[in-house]
């Protein structure tokens, strides 16, 4: 079950910015860096970005993300058509029962 | 080149076991912990279990206890997940992944094998 919320669409022109939210709660977002993952079709997810706004080597710099209180969110400027997946936050949560690893429920990007 | 490879998954009755296996390779195994998530057809990704580096650590979900086991062999360099008392609701593409040594978060994961429980 999901604990962090993403909207389950987004989409944009060639070229376009799009943004996508992600929100938690103080265990989670409110505590613990946020992490975004790539996921193509058909293939398995990719991390994007890391400890809430930095990107490994090879994600390209149109890729950024920032987090606020218990709300992240991962912005695309210039959209392209390879941009068009699923992408997944997710945080480490501090639950009473110990650490646990928690996804958004992902948000389906679209390039018209 | 870093890479992990599952394998183990198939066709199982409800009820049923299956040992999943996770093989690694580029990268020095025993420093890094490793972790299964799954995906649901249709679904978002569900974190199943994470295992630390030397294997002194586990952490797992709620609904994994009593049924889902992590080990890993750091001599072999592969991540095991062994399922037990399957559920329809467990059919999923697992995933394993690896855990970058300092950013927890997920750097590298493998193409992910398919369980499916049905009678």
């Amino acid at each position: 079950q999901s604990v962090l919320t993403q909207p389950p669409s987004a989409s944009g022109t060639p070229g376009q910015r799009v943004t996508i939210s992600c929100s938690g709660s103080r265990s989670n977002i409110g505590t613990n860096a946020v992490n975004w993952y790539q996921q193509l079709p058909g293939t398995a997810p990719k991390l994007l970005i890391y400890s809430n706004n930095q990107r490994p080597s090879g994600v390209p710099d149109r890729f950024s993300g920032s987090k606020s209180g218990t709300s992240a969110s991962l912005a695309i400027s210039g959209l392209q058509s390879e941009d068009e997946a699923e992408y997944h936050c997710a945080a480490w949560d501090d639950s009473p029962n110990g650490p646990v690893y928690v996804f958004g429920t992902g948000t389906k990007v679209t390039v018209l | 080149e870093v890479q992990i490879l599952e394998s183990g998954g198939g066709l199982v009755q409800p009820g049923g076991s299956l040992r999943l296996s996770c093989g690694a390779s580029g990268f020095t195994f025993s420093r890094n912990a490793m972790h299964w998530v799954r995906q649901a057809p249709g679904r978002g990704l569900e974190w199943v279990a994470g295992m630390s580096g030397s294997g002194d650590a586990t952490f797992s979900a709620d609904f994994v206890k009593g049924r889902f086991t992590i080990s890993r062999d750091n001599f072999k360099d592969t991540l095991y997940l062994q399922l037990n008392s399957l559920r329809v609701e467990d059919t999923a593409v697992y995933y394993c992944a690896k855990e970058a040594a300092v950013w927890d978060a997920f750097d590298v994961w493998g193409q992910g094998t398919v369980v499916t429980v049905s009678s």
